[in-house]
């Protein structure tokens, strides 16, 4: 079945670095999606992406369907606290279902 | 304010037990879905609904079923909890899209995070 890998695993930036993660498959995906989910809290849409070459901004956010169709990054500008948490990526597979990548655990060092 | 809430936050069950897990959304979404969340696996879909009574599996269904008698309401049934299903459980809503199911935004809920002893 269609797979995400999604990188990195987690990261420990200190405040105001900017951050950079990625997504990518061996299939084809119509829709990328961007989700955080906040400690304790339910994942919530960051940014959706609907065509290949796409680039999105959202605030310090910026994100973007690769060419291919196969991959997608996102990037945090000036990162603060609140960034804090772990962003999903989601592919919209050929049968309609998202896929899910296994996230990357953003932790800002004080 | 969109909205979906789950029933607990937290939840400790007995191997063997039956063990119900509700989700209310009140924006007259047609889509519900539930989800697990396992650290290094992301989101796994267990079961998902596009309509009152109708339900269908998604990638993870084995040892769990559903229930949506209303619109509104979507269960999650463990018929008997086992330690493995010790996990994060998301509920989420999302609009109808004419073409595709799951095109549109999923709100999720808080979670539940159950533990099976």
């Amino acid at each position: 079945g269609q797979q995400l890998n999604q990188s990195p695993q987690s990261m420990f930036i200190q405040e105001g670095e900017d951050v950079s993660m990625n997504c990518t498959s061996s299939s084809i995906f119509n829709t990328w999606l961007w989700y955080k989910q906040d400690p304790g809290e339910g994942p919530v849409l960051l940014i959706a992406l609907y065509k290949a070459g796409e680039l999105t901004s959202n605030g310090r956010l910026t994100a973007q369907f690769g060419i291919t169709r196969k991959d997608s990054f996102l990037n945090i500008s000036a990162s603060i606290p609140s960034d804090v948490g772990i962003y999903f990526c989601a592919g919209l597979g050929s049968n309609y279902q998202l896929i899910w990548g296994a996230g990357t655990k953003l932790i800002i060092k004080p | 304010d969109v909205k979906v809430t789950q029933s607990s936050r937290y939840l400790v069950k007995r191997t063997g037990e039956k063990v119900f897990l509700e989700c209310v959304q009140d924006m007259d979404h047609e889509n519900m879905f539930w989800y697990r969340q396992d650290p290094g696996l992301g989101l796994r879909l267990i079961y998902f609904s596009y309509d009152v009574k109708m339900k269908e599996k998604g990638d993870i269904p084995e040892g769990y079923s559903v229930s949506r008698e209303k619109k509104e309401r979507f269960s999650l049934i463990l018929e008997s909890a086992s330690t493995n299903q010790t996990s994060m459980y998301l509920c989420a809503s999302s609009p109808f899209d004419s073409y595709r199911v799951n095109y549109n935004e999923q709100f999720f809920g808080p979670g539940t995070r159950l533990t099976v002893l």
